[in-house]
């Protein structure tokens, strides 16, 4: 079945790159994304990228996906304090219509 | 455009009472979705659909019902709440050609 595995915390110094990892079981996903979740907040989508594709960039952000280890990684440059957020892995699956999550990771940052 | 919308976003009830979560969308969209949050376990699928008239069962839809009469709306029902269901629920719709999920702003709920 579909499983999405993500490590719980990262702690990252101020102005630092942090790098979040995230592995996938279905290689037939078509979209995997990543969304931010602020305290007491809903799911904010960040940037998605399409299975066909390695890499994309958007500002401070880099997603590269290995499908062939069915490893996506999100990269935050110049990591600040408003970055701090639990960061959600997802892909669509194999049918396409469900949208499966990961556990999220606790993006913590260090003065 | 308000697009997705929950209601309540806030509940208390006691166990063995029943509730409906409503969904509302205005974007047309094709998909709907209801998970819920607990804290370490991130966003698991209850149930979704993928047009009106339309339900399915996700990763944990034990203890919950939902209907889609109408194509904007998706209704999550719990007949008899227990303390196992107290969590954050979110709503989520996506159109069947888009890539972007659009989720609600979460309804919190607490079985005591």
């Amino acid at each position: 079945g579909e499983d999405v595995e993500q490590s719980l915390f990262l702690s990252v110094r101020e102005g630092d790159s942090s790098v979040i990892n995230c592995t996938y079981t279905d290689s037939s996903s078509t979209y995997l994304y990543w969304y931010k979740q602020e305290p007491g907040a809903g799911l904010q989508l960040l940037t998605y990228i399409f299975s066909n594709m390695d890499m994309k960039q958007d500002q401070r952000l880099t997603v590269l996906l290995n499908k062939k280890d069915k490893h996506l990684s999100l990269r935050i440059a110049d990591t600040q304090t408003g970055d701090s957020a639990i960061y959600f892995c997802a892909e669509t699956g194999s049918s396409a219509s469900k949208i499966i999550f990961g556990s999220g990771t606790r993006l913590s940052i260090r003065p | 455009n308000a697009g997705v919308t929950q209601t309540p976003k806030f509940r208390v009830l006691k166990t063995g009472q029943s509730m409906t979560l409503l969904c509302a969308q205005d974007m047309n969209h094709e998909y709907m979705y209801w998970y819920r949050q607990d804290p370490g376990m991130g966003l698991r699928l209850i149930h979704y659909s993928v047009g009106e008239g339309t339900t399915a069962k996700g990763e944990v839809p034990d203890g919950y019902n939902v209907s889609r009469l109408k194509k904007q709306n998706f209704l999550l029902g719990l007949e008899s709440a227990a303390p196992s269901q107290t969590s954050v629920y979110f709503c989520a719709s996506r159109g069947s050609s888009g890539n972007t999920i659009y989720f609600g702003e979460g309804s919190w709920l607490t079985v005591v």
